[in-house]
């Protein structure tokens, strides 16, 4: 089945840093999407991404869909304690009421 | 802000016993979805659900799962005979139209299942 792949697996960065995290698939993906999951909870929309190019800002957070459609990235500038959580990219291969499929995760942790 | 509810929020049961986990999407949304999350893995789906029928199931839904949609507002996962492996987090998710597009999924705060 069609898989993404997202890099880092986890992340170690000090308070303020910017961070960059990103997505790859062998599928093209008609929506990008970028979720955050605290612990014991589930995930939330950060970004939705709809179009090959699109580059999306929400605050802080900056993500693109890459033109191929297979790739993606997401940008957290200045980061701060409350960043800290487990960040998943998600790609829809039809429409928006189609499955979503993530990837695995990258874990992010902010030293003090 | 109009959220996605389920209960309850952690499921302990005997493995073969059969449990229903419950969803209330948000008030106007059209579909409806299952995602299930084992302890430190990614987040997979299940089944989706529209007009009152499975739209798509993935393989992992197999003939112990279900979902009914039982009333206007609530959206049930049946599993009929627990297995140790189905031990995880349950997300239900919804979305709705938005124009001529489907809306992004909005997601539940899980129930955690642990099958012993």
């Amino acid at each position: 089945g069609q898989q993404l792949n997202q890099s880092p697996q986890s992340m170690f960065i000090q308070e303020g840093e910017d961070v960059s995290m990103n997505c790859t698939s062998s599928s093209i993906f008609n929506t990008w999407l970028w979720y955050k999951q605290d612990p014991g909870e589930g995930p939330v929309l950060l970004i939705a991404l709809y179009k090959a190019g699109e580059l999306t800002s929400n605050g802080r957070l900056t993500a693109q869909f890459g033109i191929t459609r297979k790739d993606s990235f997401l940008n957290i500038s200045a980061s701060i304690p409350s960043d800290v959580g487990i960040y998943f990219c998600a790609g829809q291969l039809s429409g928006r009421d189609d499955k979503i499929i993530f990837g695995k995760g990258t874990r992010l942790h902010i030293l003090p | 802000e109009p959220e996605v509810t389920q209960t309850p929020s952690h499921q302990v049961t005997q493995m073969g016993q059969e449990v229903i986990l419950r969803c209330v999407p948000i008030s106007n949304h059209l579909y409806f979805y299952w995602y299930r999350q084992i302890l430190g893995q990614k987040v997979e789906f299940l089944v989706s659900f529209y007009n009152n029928e499975i739209s798509e199931k993935s393989e992992i839904f197999d003939d112990q799962f279900s979902v009914e949609r039982p009333d206007g507002s609530n959206f049930t996962l049946k599993i009929r005979s627990t297995k140790l492996e189905d031990s995880a987090m349950y997300f239900c998710a919804s979305s709705t139209l938005s124009g001529t597009y489907t809306d992004t999924q909005y997601f539940g705060p899980g129930t955690r299942l642990t099958v012993l």
